[in-house]
Parts: C-alpha cells; structure tokens; sequence
C-alpha cells in the first residue's frame, strides 16, 4: 500500500483549523490507520490510530476520520506547538508511511 | 514511564555491519511487539523491521531483507538489529519503537533514536 499526503506544507496561523489528508494506493482494512507528529529533533508521537481514536494524552482539538482509500487529519484550532510535520501510516501488514505534511507558521 | 534507549550508532564504511540495541524499560516488554523505523536525514520515516513479542513472526522492509536481521532478547529486555552489507542509503536516525502486537502495528512509544551514517 503507498500512502500519499497532501498538501505537502499547509501554511495556517494559530487558532485557524487545518485540515490534513491522506490517501491509500488500495483499501486499508479495518481502518488501520495511524497519524503521528514531529517536531524537530524529536521522536514521532502517535497521536491518532484505527483512524479515528486518540491516543492517551492527545487533546481533544485532534480529530481522525475516513475510511478505505481516503483519510483524514482535522485540528480543530491550532496551538503554538501544533507547528509540525504530520505522518500517516497504515498499521496493518504493510506499516508503510506517508511522505508527510508540514504544517508551518504562516 | 516508559522508556526506549537506543545505541550502537555511529561512523561505518559502506559494506561494514553495525549492531543496533535498544534497552526498554517501564512496561512488560514481554508481551509488546518491537519494531525498527528509521529516517533519512531531511526525510520521511521508513519502517524497518518488527519481530512479534515471543520473535515468533519477524518482518522486514524490501529495501533491508537479507542484509539486516533483527532480535530480541525479553530476559534482557532488549531489541537488536544487525545490519549487514551497509549501503550509503541506509545513513538514518534508527528509532526502535513498541507496538501493541497482534496485527495493530502502531507505533505507541519511541525512543529517542541512534545515527548511523554510512559513508567511506
């Protein structure tokens, strides 16, 4: 399965909603899907997985939604340290990655 | 809290090996999946390689099959992964990361990762 992320940089200010996607090369079943966030010099966090669910410990402002080719990352409101790239992944056989997207200071 | 350590990176010529650990601590390593993902410098991240949590199933990427082999050892609560046959393109941060296991193959916890830079 490959993962394709758009856009690649989405540039937004704090306080506005952005809106991430990603899309699959074939269904992902049972919605075995998973996003991530990283900020520079740091290890990925897991933020969303079975597409929908938070992690623990993962404000509420995150949002996962979709299902088999289609997926998608909402923040509702943007925080000072949401500024980050964002990583889907397909967390069944395959565990492939996106590319990622760059959500920057606009 | 859990905690992922990472070592064993560093300088190797291409062709050389190099054998990564990582010591985890915090929870029942036991009874978790471990994983490899590693990422390019300025790149995205690539899974590597899992090995399940009795080393009953073990997988790996394409681009490391055959060359890279990866263990664990749950006595020492550790993870390995040997690396043969080093190409320049495998120059990454190497992240070992846990996984609940048993098909859902997220990726809960990170360590905080280990360079290895191939280069002659």
């Amino acid at each position: 399965i490959v993962l394709t992320q758009s856009p690649g940089t989405l540039s937004l200010s704090p306080g506005e909603r952005a809106t991430l996607s990603c899309r699959a090369s074939q269904s992902v079943t049972s919605r075995d899907l998973a996003w991530y966030q990283q900020k520079p010099g740091q290890a990925p966090r897991l933020l969303i997985y079975g597409a929908s669910t938070r992690a623990t410990g993962i404000p509420d402002r995150f949002s996962g939604s979709g299902s088999g080719t289609d997926f998608t990352l909402t923040i509702s409101r943007l925080e000072p340290e949401d500024f980050a790239v964002y990583y889907c992944q397909q967390h069944g056989d395959s565990r492939a990655f996106g590319g990622g997207t760059k959500v920057e200071i606009k | 809290e859990v905690q992922l350590v990472e070592s064993g990176g560093g300088l190797v010529k291409p062709g050389g090996s190099q054998r990564l650990s990582c010591v985890a601590s915090g929870f029942t390593f036991s009874i978790y999946s471990m994983n490899w993902v590693r990422q390019a410098p300025g790149k995205g991240l690539e899974w590597v390689s899992s090995v399940s949590r009795n080393s009953d199933y073990i997988f790996y990427a394409d681009s490391v099959k055959g060359r890279f082999s990866i263990s664990r050892d749950n006595a020492k609560n550790s993870l390995y992964l040997q690396m043969n046959s080093l190409r320049a393109d495998d120059t990454a941060v190497y992240y070992c990361a846990r996984a609940p296991g048993r098909g859902l193959n997220y990726f809960e916890d990170w360590g905080q990762g280990t360079l290895v830079t191939v280069s002659s």
